[in-house]
C-alpha cells in the first residue's frame, strides 16, 4: 500500500472551513483515498473515502486531484468538536496492512 | 448494534504475566483487525483475519497471537508480557461493500505492562 505524507498539526476557527491536504504521489490505479479520525483517546473513526471523483458526505468532502497524487479533506465548518487527529490512508478494496501514519492534529479555536 | 466490542477497557500486567484481550463484532464483517497505539504515534497493524479460521500478522507481531473460530469474535493472545507492549490496543472490522472498506474501531484496552 502506499504511504501518505500529512502536516502535523493545523489550526483552524471555529465555524470556518478545514482544508487537510495529505500527499499520496505513490498510490496506485486500484487505491483508495481513505480518511479517519480519531477524537482524544477514543477509536478511530471513518469519516470519507473515494477513487478518483470527489465526494460528499454529512461529515466532510473528499477532493482528489487529477492525477491522483493529493487530495483535501475539507470540514465545511468546523467546531469545537472536530478537534482530533486526521489520518489519510490509501490502500486497496479489503485493507489489509493499512497503515496508519502520524496524522494531522486539527485545533479548531473559538 | 453494538458494533465492536472490547474488553477489558483497563489492564495492569506485571511482566512475565499472560492475558487475552477479547474483541468482537456484531455487524457480520469478514474482516478483522488488532492495532496498537504507543502515545503520540499512529496505529500499527498486530494481526488481521479475513475471515474465520484465517489470520496474517501485520507490521508487529512478535509477542501476540491470534485466532478466529467464529465470524463474530478475533481475540488477542499476549503470551510472557514485557513492558515494550504498553500500549492502546483497538480492535477494528470491515467489509467489502462495492469494492471498498470503511474501517469500524472499538473503545480500545489500555494495557500497562510493569
Amino acid at each position: 500500500d502506499a504511504k501518505t505524507t500529512q502536516p502535523t498539526s493545523m489550526d483552524c476557527a471555529e465555524g470556518r472551513a478545514a482544508n487537510l491536504p495529505c500527499n499520496h504521489s505513490t498510490i496506485s490505479g486500484n487505491e483508495y483515498v481513505y480518511w479517519y479520525r480519531q477524537i482524544h483517546s477514543q477509536g478511530p473513526q471513518y469519516i470519507i473515502h473515494g477513487l478518483k471523483n470527489n465526494e460528499t458526505n454529512e461529515m466532510a468532502s473528499l477532493i482528489i486531484t487529477e492525477d491522483r497524487k493529493s487530495s483535501t479533506l475539507i470540514l465545511p465548518h468546523a467546531t469545537l468538536r472536530d478537534t482530533a487527529v486526521y489520518y489519510c490512508i490509501v490502500g486497496l478494496s479489503g485493507g489489509f496492512k493499512t497503515i496508519f501514519g502520524a496524522g494531522t492534529r486539527l485545533f479548531v479555536k473559538a | 448494534n453494538a458494533g465492536v466490542t472490547q474488553t477489558p477497557k483497563f489492564r495492569i500486567l506485571k511482566i512475565g504475566q499472560s492475558m487475552t484481550l477479547q474483541c468482537a463484532q456484531d455487524m457480520n464483517h469478514n474482516y478483522m483487525y488488532w492495532y496498537r497505539q504507543d502515545p503520540g504515534m499512529g496505529l500499527k497493524l498486530i494481526y488481521y483475519s479475513v475471515g474465520a479460521g484465517i489470520t496474517d500478522k501485520g507490521e508487529v507481531p512478535n509477542g501476540y497471537n491470534v485466532s478466529r473460530s467464529t465470524t463474530e469474535d478475533f481475540p488477542l493472545r499476549l503470551e510472557l508480557a514485557a513492558p515494550s507492549q504498553t500500549s492502546v490496543y483497538f480492535c477494528a472490522s470491515s467489509s467489502i461493500d462495492r469494492g471498498s472498506y470503511e474501517q469500524y474501531f472499538g473503545p480500545g484496552t489500555r494495557l500497562t505492562v510493569t
